[in-house]
């Protein structure tokens, strides 16, 4: 993979529903797996930044997953609501020598719609 | 908001004509980014800078160049402006001074080329 890729691209889904979602990324030279989410007319907030293989975040209702040797990450939102309706948008960096860990790749997003 | 400041907020200008844009920060961030956001794209990274006077290119460089006299502006510049360049343009710096940490965006400058 020499993108960054997300999957789906958009989810709809109910109030109390629990989805995940999923981001591929290029698992050689892998530096940090970053997830953000991106309300609308706003500014992308960072959730989670992870490096370590097996590495488990959460805050909240919202946990992610890394797997660097076959490079994905997944995001789950547990019990969703209304408010987290957003694009949740992955980033990878690399440690391919020079200033390459500053350059982060993001994949397209996978939008997220919780219907009450 | 990391103390980010971008301007202007929104711009018009005309095919053909330079444009700068300016990010500024207050909290003496060492890194600091700019990514053009578009439908179908997600965020792509312009340049960077990880100190004063030094920079580097990141995936869609052509037709930008950047500045950073100063570690609290970091200057954006279209030097002939296309239609292909209306976009929203975030600026972007990493608290912590650690590449691993998670970017702070601006609020963005929405830039139309006629």
């Amino acid at each position: 993979i020499l993108n960054v890729e997300q999957s789906p691209q958009s989810l709809h889904v109910q109030e109390g529903d629990s989805t995940n979602f999923t981001c591929s990324f290029p698992s050689s030279n892998f530096y940090a797996l970053h997830w953000y989410r991106w309300e609308t007319a706003k500014s992308p907030e960072a959730l989670f930044v992870m490096t370590l293989n097996g590495d488990e975040k959460k805050k909240g209702r919202i946990s992610a997953t890394l797997n660097t040797k076959e490079g994905y990450s997944y995001l789950y939102i547990k019990g969703s609501q209304p408010e987290d309706s957003a694009t949740y948008l992955c980033a990878s960096s690399s440690n391919a020598g020079g200033t390459s860990y500053g350059k982060l790749t993001f994949g397209q997003g996978t939008i997220l719609t919780v219907h009450p | 908001d990391a103390g980010i400041t971008q301007s202007p907020r929104h711009k018009v200008t005309e095919t053909g004509t330079p444009v700068t844009l300016r990010c500024h920060q207050t909290e003496n961030h060492r890194y600091m980014y700019w990514y053009r956001q578009d439908p179908g794209h997600g965020l792509r990274l312009i340049h960077y800078s990880y100190g004063v006077k030094d920079t580097d290119k990141g995936e869609v460089s052509d037709g930008y160049s950047v500045s950073r006299s100063k570690t609290e502006d970091f200057l954006l510049t279209l030097e002939s402006a296309t239609s292909s360049q209306t976009s929203v343009y975030f600026c972007a710096v990493t608290p912590g001074d650690r590449w691993g940490s998670p970017l702070h965006f601006g609020n963005g400058t929405r830039l139309t080329v006629t």
